[in-house]
């Protein structure tokens, strides 16, 4: 089962930055934070993941708090192609499945 | 890297047949394989995780004699529909994962539609 929640949907304007929300209160401490994106009848893809420090990579960054109960992938300047579900999960460290949950819907606005 | 493929994109074909789905893994050796289903507007659904050589473990309310795996390589599974009905419709979608690395990423096929008359 999905342990995370995230708002159904998003609107950013095309340039500015996109905050994407995610509650994980009940991560436990060998649990990841993944990020996946999924844009429209395509499989999803891989963005961005970390255990505990904030990470950063060409796509996105990740900010994760100190308790881990929540975090934030941020898009710094979002594109029409950034427009697709975002989807936030948790899985363990040795872990294998990856339970989706809901995921947001962003739409980058022009 | 890190490219998996699956073949076919789409499939239109009659209730009471079967259909083979087949996801490869093109340029890494995937110990496991895992199989989605998603249908319009959800989001995916994990049916079965697969490792080479050995049986398919299948979600709760995955029928597995409806939904034959097979991963019997390191780059193919192979996901075949059994007499297929217009409920069978959706989008089906594979990711591997090569199990090394501490993150244990998974990367995903492009998916398959298949749509029954």
């Amino acid at each position: 089962d999905a342990k995370t929640t995230q708002p159904p949907s998003m609107d950013c304007a095309e340039g500015r930055a996109a905050n994407l929300p995610c509650n994980h209160s009940t991560i436990s401490g060998n649990e990841y934070v993944y990020w996946y994106r999924q844009i429209h009848s395509q499989g999803p893809q891989y963005i961005i993941h970390g255990l505990k420090n904030n990470e950063t990579n060409e796509m996105a960054s990740l900010i994760i708090t100190e308790d881990r109960k929540s975090s934030t992938l941020i898009l710094p300047h979002a594109t029409l192609r950034d427009t697709a579900v975002y989807y936030c999960i948790v899985r363990a460290i040795t872990g294998n499945q990856f339970y989706f949950g809901t995921g947001t819907s962003l739409t980058v606005i022009p | 890297g890190a490219v998996v493929s699956q073949h076919p994109s789409w499939v239109i074909c009659k209730s009471g047949t079967s259909v083979k789905i087949e996801c490869r893994s093109l340029d890494f050796q995937a110990t496991t394989m895992f199989w989605y289903r998603q249908f319009p507007k959800q989001s995916l659904m994990l049916m079965a995780t697969s490792n080479e050589g050995s049986k398919a473990t299948y979600e709760q309310g995955v029928e597995k004699d409806k939904f034959l795996i097979n991963h019997a390589s390191l780059t193919l599974s192979t996901l075949t529909v059994t007499s297929a009905h217009p409920e069978d419709s959706s989008f089906y979608i594979c990711s591997a994962s090569s199990g090394r690395g501490l993150a244990n990423e998974q990367f995903f096929g492009p998916g398959t539609r298949l749509t029954v008359l």
